[in-house]
């Protein structure tokens, strides 16, 4: 279970505040992506990069800005987020195509 | 679009006794992977079994086995001799092979019963 990290495990912002999420992958993959994981709803695709580029942005708010500075890092920036936005944010990382994904262990956020 | 449906929200399950969880999904087409993913209470989701589409034979990995319809569309997990630590969420998902996006089902709450 230590293939993919993520900190925080746990953020609780206000909806002015600007935080950032880290995701950290040590098993030489070289694609990255962040889901949203809401209560009774299946998980939903953010972003994805591959090789370091995005290569998937699926219609996801400008309130929500990815960084992939190298193949083993990826980022999610976020700013003046609403309160629908709380929910699991899980980060994965697998081989390109068509290979399985390994996910993190997720972050709550909690938007006040 | 891909879709995958999973039509039971929760199940139960006898600890030692079998349970299948059924998986439907959507594609035009051909060459494809299916997974069945696990997500314990506040844990982290882990890979339980994969199937190729091009495959006929079922995957089988221990207690899990998979019974694969490609036709029916069709992609149901079979666990057997359930054990307590086998309670968590189970989604199904689905990849198209030249595509970086995975689609999931909405998933099921499996519960064993000791």
């Amino acid at each position: 279970e230590t293939g993919v990290t993520q900190t925080p495990r746990h953020l609780v912002m206000g909806m002015t505040n600007k935080k950032s999420l880290k995701c950290e992958q040590h098993l030489g993959h070289n694609a990255m992506y962040w889901y949203k994981q809401s209560a009774k709803k299946p998980l939903e695709l953010m972003f994805v990069y591959s090789l370091e580029e995005r290569v998937e942005n699926n219609s996801v708010p400008s309130r929500f800005s990815p960084e992939c500075p190298n193949s083993s890092h990826l980022f999610l920036h976020l700013h003046t987020l609403q309160p629908e936005d709380s929910a699991l944010y899980l980060c994965a990382s697998s081989q390109r195509f068509p290979y399985e994904q390994y996910f993190g262990p997720g972050t709550r956020l909690t938007v006040t | 679009a891909q879709t995958v449906t999973q039509s039971q929200p929760e199940m139960s399950v006898q600890e030692a006794e079998t349970v299948t969880l059924s998986c439907t999904y959507d594609t035009s087409e051909s060459d494809y992977y299916l997974f069945w993913y696990k997500q314990p209470p506040s844990r982290q989701m882990i890979l339980v079994i994969r199937q190729e589409a091009y495959k006929q034979q079922n995957a089988t990995e221990n207690r899990f086995s998979v019974n694969f319809q490609k036709a029916a569309k069709s992609f149901s997990l079979k666990i057997s001799d359930s054990q307590l630590g086998d309670a968590a969420m189970y989604f199904c998902a689905y990849r198209a092979y030249n595509n970086n996006d995975m689609r999931f089902g909405a998933g099921t709450r499996l519960t064993v019963k000791p």
